[in-house]
Protein backbone atom coordinates (compact mmCIF):
# COMPACT_ATOMS: atom_id res chain seq x y z
CA UNK A 1 0.00 0.00 0.00
CA UNK A 2 1.43 3.09 -1.02
CA UNK A 3 2.21 6.04 1.81
CA UNK A 4 3.31 9.66 1.48
CA UNK A 5 4.76 11.12 4.12
CA UNK A 6 5.47 15.07 4.25
CA UNK A 7 8.80 16.12 6.25
CA UNK A 8 8.07 18.71 8.48
CA UNK A 9 4.72 19.08 9.17
CA UNK A 10 5.18 22.59 9.45
CA UNK A 11 7.94 25.47 8.89
CA UNK A 12 8.38 28.92 9.58
CA UNK A 13 10.87 31.15 7.87
CA UNK A 14 12.01 34.69 7.86
CA UNK A 15 11.37 36.71 4.10
CA UNK A 16 13.97 36.07 1.82
CA UNK A 17 15.19 32.47 2.83
CA UNK A 18 15.37 29.97 0.75
CA UNK A 19 13.97 26.65 1.47
CA UNK A 20 13.45 22.66 0.98
CA UNK A 21 9.96 20.40 1.48
CA UNK A 22 10.43 16.99 1.81
CA UNK A 23 8.35 14.27 0.07
CA UNK A 24 8.91 10.24 0.31
CA UNK A 25 6.50 7.80 -1.19
CA UNK A 26 6.95 3.86 -0.19
CA UNK A 27 6.17 2.43 -3.68
CA UNK A 28 7.49 3.76 -6.83
CA UNK A 29 5.31 2.34 -9.07
CA UNK A 30 3.54 6.01 -10.07
CA UNK A 31 3.21 7.84 -13.23
CA UNK A 32 4.24 11.07 -11.75
CA UNK A 33 3.98 13.51 -9.01
CA UNK A 34 2.30 16.87 -8.36
CA UNK A 35 3.11 19.28 -5.82
CA UNK A 36 0.06 21.55 -5.19
CA UNK A 37 -0.56 24.61 -3.13
CA UNK A 38 -3.27 25.01 -0.48
CA UNK A 39 -4.58 28.20 1.18
CA UNK A 40 -6.71 27.63 4.16
CA UNK A 41 -10.13 26.30 3.34
CA UNK A 42 -9.55 26.25 -0.29
CA UNK A 43 -9.20 24.31 -2.82
CA UNK A 44 -5.72 23.00 -4.29
CA UNK A 45 -3.34 24.99 -6.81
CA UNK A 46 -0.53 22.59 -8.89
CA UNK A 47 2.35 24.01 -8.82
CA UNK A 48 4.74 21.61 -10.60
CA UNK A 49 3.72 18.19 -12.24
CA UNK A 50 7.06 15.58 -12.71
CA UNK A 51 6.80 12.59 -15.23
CA UNK A 52 8.19 9.42 -13.60
CA UNK A 53 10.44 9.50 -16.51
CA UNK A 54 11.50 13.03 -15.64
CA UNK A 55 13.84 14.04 -12.49
CA UNK A 56 12.96 17.96 -11.72
CA UNK A 57 10.70 20.41 -13.05
CA UNK A 58 10.65 24.14 -12.53
CA UNK A 59 8.38 27.38 -12.38
CA UNK A 60 9.78 30.53 -11.21
CA UNK A 61 11.14 30.42 -7.67
CA UNK A 62 9.87 27.08 -7.30
CA UNK A 63 11.95 23.52 -8.66
CA UNK A 64 10.88 20.15 -7.97
CA UNK A 65 13.04 17.31 -8.10
CA UNK A 66 11.95 13.24 -8.40
CA UNK A 67 13.89 10.52 -7.58
CA UNK A 68 12.11 7.33 -8.12
CA UNK A 69 14.55 4.66 -6.98
CA UNK A 70 15.18 6.43 -3.39
CA UNK A 71 11.44 7.14 -2.75
CA UNK A 72 11.76 10.99 -2.48
CA UNK A 73 10.86 14.45 -4.07
CA UNK A 74 12.03 17.67 -3.04
CA UNK A 75 10.25 21.49 -3.50
CA UNK A 76 12.57 23.76 -3.49
CA UNK A 77 11.18 27.29 -3.57
CA UNK A 78 13.99 30.38 -3.41
CA UNK A 79 13.39 33.97 -1.53
CA UNK A 80 10.22 32.71 -0.05
CA UNK A 81 7.98 35.62 0.02
CA UNK A 82 5.20 36.06 2.64
CA UNK A 83 2.47 35.42 -0.47
CA UNK A 84 4.13 31.64 0.36
CA UNK A 85 2.46 31.13 3.25
CA UNK A 86 0.27 28.02 2.63
CA UNK A 87 0.44 24.37 2.84
CA UNK A 88 2.00 22.75 0.58
CA UNK A 89 0.97 19.15 -0.20
CA UNK A 90 2.62 16.27 -2.31
CA UNK A 91 0.62 13.63 -4.29
CA UNK A 92 1.54 10.37 -6.46
CA UNK A 93 -0.56 9.10 -9.07
CA UNK A 94 -1.33 5.57 -9.33
CA UNK A 95 -3.19 5.11 -12.63
CA UNK A 96 -5.34 8.32 -11.80
CA UNK A 97 -5.20 7.83 -8.19
CA UNK A 98 -3.59 10.92 -6.33
CA UNK A 99 -2.30 9.68 -3.03
CA UNK A 100 -1.26 12.66 -0.91
CA UNK A 101 0.57 13.42 2.21
CA UNK A 102 -0.44 15.19 4.68
CA UNK A 103 0.83 18.34 3.80
CA UNK A 104 3.90 21.04 5.01
CA UNK A 105 2.16 24.20 6.70
CA UNK A 106 4.47 26.88 5.67
CA UNK A 107 4.67 30.66 7.21
CA UNK A 108 7.06 33.11 5.75
CA UNK A 109 6.94 36.10 8.42
CA UNK A 110 7.66 39.44 6.88
CA UNK B 1 -8.42 29.69 -11.98
CA UNK B 2 -8.40 25.98 -13.56
CA UNK B 3 -11.97 26.07 -14.98
CA UNK B 4 -13.34 23.56 -12.56
CA UNK B 5 -16.23 25.01 -10.35
CA UNK B 6 -18.16 22.85 -7.74
CA UNK B 7 -21.45 23.83 -6.38
CA UNK B 8 -22.19 24.51 -3.03
CA UNK B 9 -19.71 25.92 -1.55
CA UNK B 10 -20.88 25.50 1.85
CA UNK B 11 -23.39 22.42 3.62
CA UNK B 12 -25.03 22.13 6.86
CA UNK B 13 -27.14 18.78 6.95
CA UNK B 14 -28.09 16.54 10.03
CA UNK B 15 -26.92 13.10 10.79
CA UNK B 16 -28.80 10.72 8.34
CA UNK B 17 -29.78 13.02 5.83
CA UNK B 18 -28.29 12.97 1.76
CA UNK B 19 -26.53 15.34 0.14
CA UNK B 20 -25.93 15.77 -3.26
CA UNK B 21 -22.37 17.93 -4.24
CA UNK B 22 -21.54 19.11 -7.77
CA UNK B 23 -18.71 19.57 -9.80
CA UNK B 24 -18.01 20.85 -13.38
CA UNK B 25 -15.46 20.01 -15.09
CA UNK B 26 -12.91 21.53 -18.07
CA UNK B 27 -14.38 21.03 -21.41
CA UNK B 28 -12.41 17.97 -22.73
CA UNK B 29 -11.56 16.65 -19.92
CA UNK B 30 -13.42 12.89 -19.37
CA UNK B 31 -12.01 12.24 -16.03
CA UNK B 32 -13.40 13.48 -13.03
CA UNK B 33 -12.36 11.84 -9.48
CA UNK B 34 -13.38 13.02 -5.71
CA UNK B 35 -11.50 13.46 -3.02
CA UNK B 36 -12.58 14.07 0.99
CA UNK B 37 -10.28 15.94 3.32
CA UNK B 38 -10.82 16.32 6.77
CA UNK B 39 -9.23 19.26 8.68
CA UNK B 40 -5.75 19.08 9.11
CA UNK B 41 -5.00 16.16 6.45
CA UNK B 42 -4.57 15.51 3.13
CA UNK B 43 -7.32 14.45 0.75
CA UNK B 44 -8.27 11.00 0.28
CA UNK B 45 -9.41 9.37 -2.74
CA UNK B 46 -13.21 8.41 -3.00
CA UNK B 47 -13.62 7.81 -6.77
CA UNK B 48 -12.53 8.55 -10.43
CA UNK B 49 -15.45 8.77 -13.29
CA UNK B 50 -14.05 7.97 -17.34
CA UNK B 51 -16.35 8.47 -19.66
CA UNK B 52 -19.62 8.08 -17.49
CA UNK B 53 -18.54 4.87 -15.95
CA UNK B 54 -16.70 4.59 -12.41
CA UNK B 55 -13.09 3.46 -13.06
CA UNK B 56 -11.62 3.12 -9.36
CA UNK B 57 -12.94 3.77 -5.87
CA UNK B 58 -10.95 4.10 -3.26
CA UNK B 59 -11.70 2.87 0.46
CA UNK B 60 -15.11 4.42 1.01
CA UNK B 61 -18.43 2.91 1.52
CA UNK B 62 -21.33 2.08 -0.73
CA UNK B 63 -23.12 5.23 0.63
CA UNK B 64 -19.96 7.49 -1.45
CA UNK B 65 -22.03 7.33 -4.99
CA UNK B 66 -21.14 9.31 -8.04
CA UNK B 67 -22.66 10.21 -11.77
CA UNK B 68 -20.61 11.93 -14.52
CA UNK B 69 -23.07 13.72 -17.59
CA UNK B 70 -22.10 13.76 -21.05
CA UNK B 71 -22.13 17.72 -20.40
CA UNK B 72 -18.95 17.60 -18.18
CA UNK B 73 -20.88 17.93 -14.84
CA UNK B 74 -20.72 15.17 -12.18
CA UNK B 75 -22.30 14.48 -8.78
CA UNK B 76 -21.41 12.84 -5.41
CA UNK B 77 -24.21 11.62 -3.62
CA UNK B 78 -23.67 10.52 0.01
CA UNK B 79 -26.62 9.04 1.16
CA UNK B 80 -27.48 8.43 5.63
CA UNK B 81 -24.74 11.00 6.66
CA UNK B 82 -22.46 10.37 9.39
CA UNK B 83 -21.13 13.13 11.70
CA UNK B 84 -17.29 11.92 10.22
CA UNK B 85 -18.30 12.68 6.80
CA UNK B 86 -18.24 16.48 7.36
CA UNK B 87 -15.13 17.52 5.30
CA UNK B 88 -14.16 19.36 2.17
CA UNK B 89 -15.06 17.32 -0.54
CA UNK B 90 -12.68 17.94 -3.83
CA UNK B 91 -13.42 17.20 -7.28
CA UNK B 92 -10.32 17.23 -9.99
CA UNK B 93 -10.64 16.92 -13.65
CA UNK B 94 -7.93 15.27 -16.32
CA UNK B 95 -8.20 13.87 -19.86
CA UNK B 96 -6.95 11.06 -19.28
CA UNK B 97 -4.36 9.30 -21.70
CA UNK B 98 -3.27 5.69 -21.78
CA UNK B 99 0.01 5.16 -20.06
CA UNK B 100 0.50 9.13 -18.98
CA UNK B 101 -0.08 10.32 -16.12
CA UNK B 102 -1.73 13.31 -16.87
CA UNK B 103 -2.33 17.00 -14.96
CA UNK B 104 -5.13 16.69 -12.26
CA UNK B 105 -7.29 20.50 -12.27
CA UNK B 106 -9.08 20.97 -8.36
CA UNK B 107 -12.21 22.66 -7.82
CA UNK B 108 -12.60 25.03 -5.27
CA UNK B 109 -14.12 22.30 -2.90
CA UNK B 110 -17.62 22.34 -1.15
CA UNK B 111 -17.31 22.58 2.85
CA UNK B 112 -19.87 20.03 4.11
CA UNK B 113 -20.52 20.15 8.03
CA UNK B 114 -22.71 17.13 9.59
CA UNK B 115 -24.37 18.28 12.97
Amino acid sequence: KQEVTQIPAALSVPEGENLVLNCSFTDSAIYNLQWFRQDPGKGLTSLLLIQSSQREQTSGRLNASLDKSSGRSTLYIAASQPGDSATYLCAVDQGGKLIFGQGTELSVKP
Amino acid sequence: ETGVTQSPTHLIKTRGQQVTLRCSSQSGHNTVSWYQQALGQGPQFIFQYYREEENGRGNFPPRFSGLQFPNYSSELNVNALELDDSALYLCASSTRASGVGDEQFFGPGTRLTVL
